[in-house]
């Protein structure tokens, strides 16, 4: 059965305050691992995708990483409007085409 | 503003009822994906139709039905409720049908409450 994991499960910095948040994963022939954002209230919205190890996508503040296991999203010099669930999911080549989502990371940037 | 309409945004209603959920897609998007939201499961996907067909299928239980209409619209029938059935329910739709680039559009969910 595919899973995803990520950790810590919440996350409270201080402004400008870098780190990571990981996103373990085990599926049958990865085709994909997905970053999403998602706001109190709202739907996710998509972040990044990565195909293979190695693999980096940057946008703002935020990088994505991929390696045969896991996933890392830094978080880099956070601000407050960063505050928000950070969902990982993964595309199986076992069948289904439905992402397999993680729990989320809770971030939270005080000011 | 993702471009997907989800209605109703809020239904309460007494477990053994029947429900339905309506989703409109992004303009132009062939896949509609449903999925369900709970505290304890994270987001779980339920099903999947591409331009009317169903295409693929996950955690769906037989009380629950879907399917896409010629104008792509979706509707996900939720029946025989149940208290556990509470939950935020997205429908997210995406351009192609394998889903590989990953891009899903969500809407802002319906969320039901089973009394």
């Amino acid at each position: 059965e595919d899973q995803v994991t990520q950790s810590p499960e919440a996350l409270r910095l201080q402004e400008g305050e870098s780190s990571s948040l990981n996103c373990s994963y085990t599926v049958s022939g990865l085709r994909g691992l997905f970053w999403y954002r998602q706001d109190p209230g709202k739907g996710p919205e998509f972040l990044f995708t990565l195909y293979s190890a190695g693999e980096e996508k940057e946008k703002e503040r935020l990088k994505a990483t991929l390696t045969k296991k896991e996933s890392f999203l830094h978080i880099t010099a956070p601000k407050p409007e960063d505050s928000a669930t950070y969902l990982c999911a993964a595309l199986s080549g076992g069948g289904a085409d439905g992402l397999t989502f993680g729990k989320g990371t809770h971030l939270i940037i005080q000011p | 503003d993702s471009g997907v309409t989800q209605t109703p945004k809020h239904l309460i209603t007494a477990t053994g009822q029947r429900v339905t959920l309506r989703c409109s897609p992004r303009s132009g998007d062939l896949s509609v994906y449903w999925y369900q939201q709970s505290l304890d499961q994270g987001l779980q996907f339920l099903i999947q139709y591409y331009n009317g067909e169903e295409r693929a299928k996950g955690n769906i239980l037989e009380r629950f039905s879907a399917q896409q209409f010629p104008d792509l619209h979706s509707e996900l029938n939720l029946s025989s409720l149940e208290l556990g059935d509470s939950a935020l329910y997205f429908c997210a739709s995406s351009v192609e049908a394998s889903g590989r680039t990953g891009e899903l559009f969500f809407g802002e969910g319906s969320r039901l409450t089973v009394l």
